[in-house]
């Protein structure tokens, strides 16, 4: 089984500002990475596939990239709806995801 | 609209079964894949089960293989989850998904429903 480790656990960032969270797989994954965001009480949305695609109405501050065994979603100006946990994914093995990051207001 | 409603969610007790269902609309259910995917409480997502558009195909993670089967009903556009020999360790939040590509990999999930419940207890 591929093991996905996200870090860090939680993120705390003041509106406006950029986030960076980091998927790591334990073995290559090639570019099958998607991104999900979920809110509590809420089903995930997917954000991003192929580790840089964003899906459609996914906004643009929000970007993919990596390949291999490294993964980045960066946000690059955190608004209020943002905060969320964020769920890395990678289906070139099947199917496992990450624990969550959670985006926090600082 | 991609809608996606599961239910059959409850309480069952250790050893007991459940039959989970997820009513499709707003795409041809036929074309896609279709997942569970579950989440325990404060934990993160586990994928469950996936099955193929005829349902010819189906694959299961190996915590539920054996115990649970996953099928549908293309006529009712209907998605199913037998659940078997339940245990503690199966209570989750479970969610049905639609794959994103008619034609791509079965395991990239774009529209969730809202989930049901299965709470495993004595």
């Amino acid at each position: 089984e591929i093991v996905l480790t996200q870090s860090p656990a939680t993120l705390s960032v003041s509106p406006g500002e950029r986030a960076t969270l980091s998927c790591r797989a334990s073995q290559s994954v090639s570019s099958n990475v998607a991104w999900f965001q979920q809110k509590p009480g809420q089903a995930p949305r997917l954000l991003i596939y192929g580790a840089s695609t964003r899906a459609t109405g996914t906004p643009a501050r929000f970007s993919g990239s990596g390949s291999g065994t490294e993964f980045t979603l960066t946000i690059s100006s955190l608004q209020s709806e943002d905060f969320a946990v964020y769920c890395c994914q990678q289906y070139n093995n099947w199917s496992t995801f990450g624990q969550g990051t959670k985006v926090e207001i600082k | 609209e991609v809608q996606l409603l599961e239910s059959g969610g409850g309480l069952v007790q250790p050893g007991g079964s459940l039959r989970l269902s997820c009513a499709a609309s707003g795409f041809t259910f036929s074309s896609y894949a279709m997942s569970w995917v579950r989440q325990a409480p404060g934990k993160g997502l586990e994928w469950v089960s996936s099955i193929s558009g005829s349902g010819a195909t189906t694959y299961y993670a190996d915590s539920v293989k054996g115990r649970f089967t996953i099928s549908r009903d293309n006529s009712k556009k209907t998605l199913y989850l037998q659940t078997n020999s339940l245990r503690a360790e199966d209570t989750a939040v479970y969610y049905c998904a639609k794959a994103f590509s008619s034609s791509g990999s079965f395991f990239l999930q774009d529209y969730w429903g809202q989930g049901t419940l299965v709470t495993v207890s004595s």
